[in-house]
């Protein structure tokens, strides 16, 4: 079975712009988490898709916005780049609630 | 919402020693307790987790101990090896309501050979 996949892998960009994330979970995995990691706050959770609804939301502002399609993946966007928003961005899946298989992350450069 | 401390923030042992990571939680509705290691330049993985029913949960060398009590619960790792340096996150998250976790802020664990 592949693992979770997300893509790009590695970008810049300046502050203003706006960023879109992917991540395709392991098939058969209905839930998709985002989270942000940087070495200051640690692992932050973003939010939780499960069958294409927003289950869960963490303490991040409108800027942050996700979705999930029908075939589970799911993207993410941060709009309005700031330079604090530098962080490696990992999503995660799961069948249902319970053990998270994360993947490789996209690490974001906000310059 | 949830908070989680996690102590040591980093941990040097003897291979062979026992290592010990503790995490205290706040929200009492919390009723899983994940952990999770990640090595240098890799994704975090699952290595054990418990369930608020379960008081201690054992796996080979792992050991997880939860007191809903006290709110808190702990890691113990016996016959340290050098492939167990890493990072180690424990988390804490609402269960069957979803994959909400709230993550301790790590333990940097090195095993001296």
């Amino acid at each position: 079975k592949a693992g979770v996949t997300q893509t790009p892998r590695y970008l810049i960009k300046t502050r203003g712009q706006q960023v879109t994330l992917s991540c395709s979970p392991i098939s058969g995995h209905r839930s998709v988490s985002w989270y942000q990691q940087t070495p200051g706050q640690g692992l932050q959770f973003l939010f939780e898709y499960f069958s294409e609804t927003q289950r869960n939301k963490g303490n991040f502002p409108g800027r942050f916005s996700g979705r999930q399609f029908s075939n589970s993946r799911s993207e993410m966007n941060v709009s309005t780049l700031e330079l604090g928003d530098s962080a490696l961005y990992l999503c995660a899946s799961s069948q249902g609630a319970g053990e998270l298989f994360f993947g490789e992350g996209s690490r974001l450069t906000v310059l | 919402g949830e908070n989680v401390e996690q102590h040591p923030s980093t941990l040097s042992v003897q291979e062979g020693d026992s290592a010990v990571i503790k995490c205290t939680y706040s929200d009492s509705a919390s009723n899983y307790f994940p952990w999770y290691k990640q090595e240098l330049g890799k994704r975090p993985q699952l290595i054990i987790d418990i369930r608020s029913n379960v008081g201690e949960k054992k796996d080979q060398r792992i050991a997880v101990t939860l007191n809903k009590t006290a709110k808190h619960f702990s890691l113990h790792i016996t016959e340290t090896q050098p492939e167990d340096s890493a990072v180690y996150f424990c988390a804490a998250g609402p269960g069957n309501a979803g994959n909400m976790l709230t993550f301790g802020g790590g333990t940097r664990l090195m095993v001296k050979p």
